[in-house]
């Protein structure tokens, strides 16, 4: 069965460092992987996926993430945080007709 | 426009009675999901229905049932609500394929229900 691990539960980054959340899956074929985040209140949004192809993945607002099969890992990253990105990210891999989720890393920005 | 719309966005009921949550998606999809995320963030599926037939059903109680009446309507209606059933509902939809490379899951915002 697939699952998904975020390892860290919550990441406080100052407003202008850099950004790096840690997510490994575990599925027996070709993964298919994505990232959401999630704001206070809101729903989930897609900031990028990967189903093949180039294993760095460009996504929205200045994410990226990194497919790496030998880590079973998918990190998403970003250069330089802004106070909006405060939030939880949600990895996510597919499995048949439904996604997997990680538990979720909630990211606080201090100024 | 909405892509992903859910009604009501909150709901505070008492135990014991008998509630429901629409979704509606205007983006022409097939298939539509209903997710749990519980009072830790954790978000599990339900129920996936692709052109208004059950795919899955992740060992849900039930008291939650399912019905589509079109493709482009999910809701979820809940019998004897419990305690343990207050979590934020999300509803969302993808193209669809049932073979192939999975689709993007667009979400809705989510229908908090409080079950006193």
């Amino acid at each position: 069965a697939q699952s998904v691990t975020q390892p860290d539960i919550h990441i406080t980054v100052s407003e202008g460092a850099s950004l790096e959340l840690r997510c490994n899956y575990s599925y027996g074929a070709t993964p298919y992987l994505f990232w959401y985040v999630q704001s206070p209140g809101q729903g989930l949004q897609l900031l990028l996926k990967y189903f093949s192809g180039d294993t760095l993945v460009q996504g929205i607002k200045g994410f990226e993430a990194e497919f790496k099969r030998s880590q079973s890992s998918f990190n998403l990253r970003k250069p330089s945080v802004h106070w909006s990105d405060a939030a939880e990210y949600f990895c996510a891999v597919a499995g048949f007709q439904k996604l997997v989720f990680g538990t979720g890393t909630r990211l606080l920005v201090s100024p | 426009d909405t892509a992903v719309s859910q009604t009501p966005k909150y709901l505070v009921t008492q135990m014991g009675n008998d509630k429901s949550i629409k979704c509606e998606q205007n983006l022409g999809h097939d298939t539509m999901y209903w997710y749990k995320q519980d009072s830790k963030k954790f978000l599990k599926i339900m129920f996936s229905y692709n052109n208004k037939e059950l795919i899955i059903n992740e060992t849900v109680p039930n008291r939650f049932s399912p019905k589509s009446p079109d493709k482009a309507h999910l809701n979820l209606h809940i019998n004897s609500l419990e305690l343990g059933d207050s979590a934020v509902y999300f509803c969302a939809s993808t193209k669809g394929e049932l073979a192939g490379a999975p689709d993007t899951q667009y979400f809705g915002p989510g229908t908090r229900l409080t079950v006193l």
